[in-house]
């Protein structure tokens, strides 16, 4: 049982480039989540997906797009990678809204 | 508008002492609410949680906390600190049937020997 697994585990990329991060959760949770993480500011929400084939914006989604792919699967897709989404990204599944989130061990990107 | 405030954002204790996290939370509805822990280059990882049964709940690696209503805080203790501890906790706070969490901005705990 992996739990949540998140892919690449780093990526540097330059100014303009595009890349998708994966991840997968074999829990069968219904809900699935993208957030980002800066120093100092805790943990902030990019997009959701409540259900497979729902999503929805989050606090901070400007630069990125998702797709949930099956219960298993939800991306997050930079189109043209910006120095301020240097961070560390992380997924989460939770079974339904409002309960226990279990987390990725995360992606740390940098845009130079 | 709910939120989470994580009242210190550094805590130094001595290995073997009692550690205490505070965290209080601002809500109109019910909350569920819980801690997690971070250790350096990991993903967070779930402590405890409050969802509105016995309002003192205990945790993994001996780590307990108390839900007042009254107070509105949520504070997470522990009786004796091991040097494993040292890692960043964040307070959670979410309500049922939503996809809104919101997170504190983390307590970075210490644990000297």
């Amino acid at each position: 049982n992996a739990g949540v697994t998140q892919t690449p585990k780093f990526q540097v990329l330059k100014t303009g480039q595009s890349m998708t991060l994966q991840c997968a959760q074999d829990m069968n949770h219904n809900s699935m989540y993208w957030y980002r993480q800066d120093p100092g500011m805790g943990l902030r929400l990019i997009y959701y997906s409540a259900s497979e084939g729902t999503t929805d914006k989050g606090e901070v989604p400007n630069g990125y797009n998702v797709s949930r792919l099956n219960k298993r699967e939800f991306s997050l897709r930079l189109e043209s990678a910006a120095p301020s989404q240097t961070s560390v990204y992380f997924c989460a599944s939770s079974d339904n809204g409002g309960g226990e989130q279990y987390f990725g061990p995360g992606t740390r990107l940098t845009v130079t | 508008a709910q939120s989470v405030t994580q009242l210190d954002s550094h805590v130094s204790v001595s290995e073997g002492t009692p550690v205490l996290l505070r965290c209080n939370y601002s809500s109109s509805y019910s909350p569920s609410l819980f801690w997690y822990v971070q250790h350096p280059n990991k993903g967070l990882q779930l402590l405890l949680k409050y969802t509105s049964a016995a309002t003192l709940v205990k945790g993994i690696n001996g780590f307990e906390a108390e839900f007042k209503k009254s107070e509105t805080s949520f504070h997470l203790t522990k009786p004796s600190a091991h040097m494993s501890d040292a890692a960043e906790y964040f307070c959670v706070v979410s309500f049922s049937g939503t996809y809104k969490y919101i997170f504190g901005t983390g307590t970075r705990l210490k644990v000297l020997a």
